[in-house]
């Protein structure tokens, strides 16, 4: 069963505005949020995290937000750069297991 | 600081046969955690090993295993390929000492069964 779920399989977007990536979870005991960027034919790249303890983290570009009631997390990029367009995977752990979405395929476009 | 190396990149097999995949991790870094990457399944968790024990084990059959030696190297095996067993398998470690931290992925290596 799919525990962590990326519904969007694609988003495209126009270079300079915001990127916004969806991630639903249904596992409770997840209690670290990771995304990851990945490019073809490389493995995951890690982008940024969050812990169940909070609600918001930020790291330059990108700023991921959880709400743990509606078990739903966010990836915010802004501003949206050519170089952003990958597949973008949200992640959750719980017993040393890292659980992924499907991904969501970013276009960005000039 | 060498990343993750996994090896082969490339490999050709056919139905029946088996494989061995191998997977050196970072150093210092005692967890490895192996997936299997399919168009529109994203990863999907096949085990995570820490100091040489299957701590987890995702839901796959019985012909997925692996191991990880005392260097903590590991390898996984996949035994009587079917055509389904083609993706891109990838190997992460992390330091996962009770904590979380990020995992790290080498590059995969892309099975193909034919």
């Amino acid at each position: 069963d799919q525990q962590v779920k990326q519904n969007s399989p694609s988003l495209s977007v126009q270079e300079g505005r915001i990127s916004i990536l969806n991630c639903d979870y249904t596992n409770s005991m997840f209690d670290y949020f990771l995304w990851y960027k990945k490019y073809p034919a490389e493995g995951p790249t890690f982008l940024i995290s969050i812990s169940s303890i909070k609600d918001k983290n930020e790291d330059g570009r990108f700023t991921v937000f959880l709400n743990k009631s509606a078990k739903h997390l966010s990836l915010h990029i802004v501003p949206s750069q050519p170089g952003d367009s990958a597949v973008y995977f949200c992640a959750a752990t719980a017993d040393y297991k890292l659980s992924f979405g499907a991904g969501t395929t970013v276009t960005v476009r000039a | 600081k060498a990343g993750v190396t996994q090896t082969p990149r490339y490999l050709i097999k056919t139905r029946g046969q088996q494989v061995t995949l191998s997977c050196s991790p970072i150093s210092g870094h005692r967890s490895v955690s192996w997936y299997q990457q399919t168009p529109g399944q994203g990863l999907q968790f096949l085990f995570e090993y820490f100091s040489e024990t299957q701590r987890n084990k995702g839901n796959f059959p019985g012909r997925f295993s692996g191991r990880q030696f005392s260097n903590s190297r590991s390898e996984m095996n996949v035994s009587t390929l079917e055509l389904g067993d083609s993706a891109l398998y990838l190997c992460a470690s992390s330091l996962a000492e009770g904590e979380n931290t990020e995992a790290f992925f080498g590059q995969g290596t892309r099975l193909t069964v034919v």
